[in-house]
């Protein structure tokens, strides 16, 4: 079973430049996460996708980074315009189920997008 | 509110020996706890979780948590430490619905031979 994709792995950027995130989740998840993840810390979840629905986005700054699924499959996550303090790994994830409380359930996460804001 | 914090940034054993690493958590509802492995430039990989069932719980490559709610605590343990549990561990907390997920700034693990 292919994992879920992100591209690039690596992005260097001036500040005030745009950047977008490329990912491709497991086939057939319908539920897709996208993390920031700043160095020494642990991931802060961004947004939530239920198919190409907005289920979370409380953590979204939504000024300058904005997402979209439009066909409920793959997503991309768009800084614009970029500030230092976004410098980060960026986490994709995705999950067969919205509830990730039951047994069953587990988020599966791509290798991350790195981003140097300088 | 919900918090979750990790007792030490980093944690040395030498291969063999027992693995602990620390979380303590606060949630002002029943709460649905998580380990995580992150190895170098990888994502995160689930290792166990806790979802109100059974407080001892097993998970992956040989380790195993307890909740104990008195003690706010989900220790991660694992008898025998190897080489490649080398790794960054991240404990989460959730609640509610969904995958409203805080986790904790991680402990890296090493392991000396």
């Amino acid at each position: 079973e292919a994992g879920v994709a992100q591209s690039p792995r690596y992005k260097i950027i001036e500040k005030r430049q745009s950047v977008a995130f490329w990912c491709n989740p497991i086939s057939g998840h319908a539920t897709l996460y996208w993390y920031q993840q700043i160095l020494g810390q642990g991931p802060k979840l961004l947004i939530q996708f239920q198919n190409n629905g907005v289920v979370d986005d409380s953590q979204l700054p939504k000024d300058r980074f904005s997402a979209e699924r439009l066909k409920g499959v793959d997503s991309t996550l768009k800084i614009q315009p970029a500030k230092l303090e976004d410098s980060a790994v960026y986490l994709c994830a995705s999950s067969s189920e919205a509830d990730l409380l039951t047994d069953e359930a587990e988020a599966f996460f791509g290798q991350g997008t790195r981003l140097t804001v300088v | 509110a919900q918090s979750v914090t990790q007792l030490g940034s980093h944690v040395s054993v030498s291969e063999g020996a027992l693995v602990l690493l620390r979380c303590n958590y606060s949630s002002s509802v029943p709460p649905y706890l998580f380990w995580y492995v992150q190895y170098p430039n990888q994502g995160l990989q689930l290792l166990l979780k806790y979802t109100s069932a059974a407080t001892l719980v097993k998970g992956i490559n040989g380790f195993e948590a307890e909740f104990k709610k008195s003690e706010t605590s989900f220790h991660l343990t694992k008898p025998s430490a190897h080489m490649s549990d080398a790794a960054e561990y991240f404990c989460a907390v959730s609640f509610g619905g969904g995958f409203k997920t805080i986790f904790g700034a991680g402990t890296r693990l090493f392991v000396k031979a």
